[in-house]
């Protein structure tokens, strides 16, 4: 079945700095790859995904990549903030098992000012 | 507001007594989950339901059940909690299966003595 592992387990940056958080995926199958925030004391929230027939995806400071070949793919903060600091969570889920979505561990982001 | 409630937000019981774990929603999804959280392993899914009547084993459904009679309610259930389920719970709803955004609740953080 699928594996997804994510790394860093935790990151620390500069207010204004980049952040980048990567995961590989095991099943050459997986067409589905969202992003989920998750803030102290709440539970995760969608904040971009993508799907296999993109490579690159935007929303304004927040990026999501997509190498198929080497089978991973990365979320990209750019001049991030305190208010970014949260889990952030990738995740997978293949064509043929839509009803599934296999989870990363985790990448605990603190940003300090 | 559009939103998945959990019931109760913390709950400490002992070893043996049922318990039970409510949730709901108020978006008129057809997909439902529960995921269980614990340190360095994410998020795994416990049951999860794509419509009234029909549910179906996650990758962790030992020790759980689930019912689905309502559309809107998906409550977890433990028969006889032991220690090993002590961990942080959320419930999950979609639109339709996982290729839609999942919303999750504030999560139930269960101790187990």
């Amino acid at each position: 079945g699928e594996n997804v592992e994510q790394h860093p387990s935790t990151l620390s940056v500069q207010e204004g700095d980049s952040a980048v958080i990567k995961c590989t995926y095991s099943d050459s199958a997986s067409n589905y790859f969202p992003w989920y925030k998750q803030e102290l004391g709440k539970g995760p929230q969608l904040i971009i995904d993508i799907r296999s027939n993109v490579g690159e995806k935007k929303d304004q400071r927040i990026a999501v990549t997509l190498n198929k070949t080497a089978k991973h793919f990365s979320l990209h903060i750019t001049e991030t903030q305190p208010e970014d600091s949260a889990v952030y969570f990738c995740a997978a889920s293949t064509i043929y098992n839509t009803d599934k979505l296999i989870f990363g561990t985790g990448t605990r982001l603190q940003v300090f000012p | 507001e559009a939103q998945v409630t959990q019931n109760p937000r913390y709950l400490i019981t002992v070893t043996g007594k049922k318990l039970t774990v409510t949730c709901s929603q108020n978006m008129n999804h057809e997909y439902m989950s529960w995921y269980r959280q614990d340190p360095g392993l994410g998020l795994r899914q416990i049951y999860y339901s794509m419509n009234v009547e029909v549910t179906d084993k996650g990758d962790v459904p030992e020790g759980y059940k689930v019912s689905r009679k309502e559309k809107r309610n998906f409550p977890l259930i433990l028969e006889s909690p032991s220690p090993n389920q002590t961990s942080l719970y959320f419930c999950a709803s979609s639109f339709d299966r996982i290729n839609s955004p999942l919303h999750f609740g504030n999560g139930t953080r269960l101790t187990v003595t």
